[in-house]
């Protein structure tokens, strides 16, 4: 049973556009993660939310963290080649370093120059 | 800091053989590593958590004794897939934790 569901699961847009990608669950969350993947290697973390209703900017992404804590959004501004990957969410309960965590579905981003 | 490795980036073995992932922190210490499977294009699926000094925990599903783990020392957990089969040839990947979770590069098993 996927607990996280990403929307889009794939997403080909031109350089300078706009989009948002959504990650859903039935589950409340202690913290959501996202985290970026390339071609043949691990995910690399963009940002960590544990509040409800967070809102964390990393120059052009922007996070949001649901009021409840069962959904996030990452929008990403004037999308760059750069930005190409498979994103993926992952939802975390309780904290500290047992903190097991949950992939969503991912969501599959091409930004064609 | 934060650098996690995972030895070798792939491997190529025959149908039958035993294959020996390592994943290692490079500049902390881990009393928890975790490993993950990614098939093409899809995202990563939780096998098991490793704990230090003690026996992993297995998510639903997953067999440990094809998927045997140990987590040796505090900067060394290893995951050996026992007797691979074609159906084995994944993505592994492993993490470890400091509060958050650091990923290895990963490892690509291919089985023949």
């Amino acid at each position: 049973t996927q607990l996280l569901e990403q929307s889009p699961q794939f997403l080909s847009i031109q350089e300078g556009e706009n989009l948002t990608v959504y990650c859903n669950s039935s589950s409340v969350f202690s913290s959501l993660q996202w985290y970026r993947q390339e071609p043949g290697e691990g995910p690399v973390l963009l940002v960590t939310v544990v509040t409800g209703g967070e809102v964390k900017k990393l120059k052009r992404l922007t996070f949001q963290f649901g009021d409840a804590r069962k959904d996030s959004s990452l929008h990403i501004t004037a999308a760059q080649p750069g930005d190409t990957g498979l994103y993926l969410c992952a939802g975390g309960w309780g904290g500290g370093a047992t903190n097991k965590l949950i992939f969503g579905t991912g969501t599959l981003l091409a930004v064609q120059p | 800091g934060a650098v996690v490795s995972q030895h070798p980036s792939w491997v190529i073995c025959k149908s039958g053989t035993s294959v020996k992932i390592e994943c290692r922190s490079l500049d902390f210490q881990a009393t928890t590593m975790f490993w993950y499977r990614q098939f093409p294009k899809q995202s990563l699926m939780l096998m098991a958590t490793s704990n230090e000094g003690s026996k992993a925990t297995y998510e639903q599903g997953v067999e440990k004794d094809k998927f045997l783990i140990n987590h040796a020392s505090l900067t060394l957990s290893t995951l050996t897939v026992t007797s691979a089969h074609p159906e084995d040839s994944s993505f592994y990947i492993c993490s470890a934790s400091r509060r958050e979770q650091f990923f290895g590069p990963g490892t690509r098993l291919t089985v023949l």
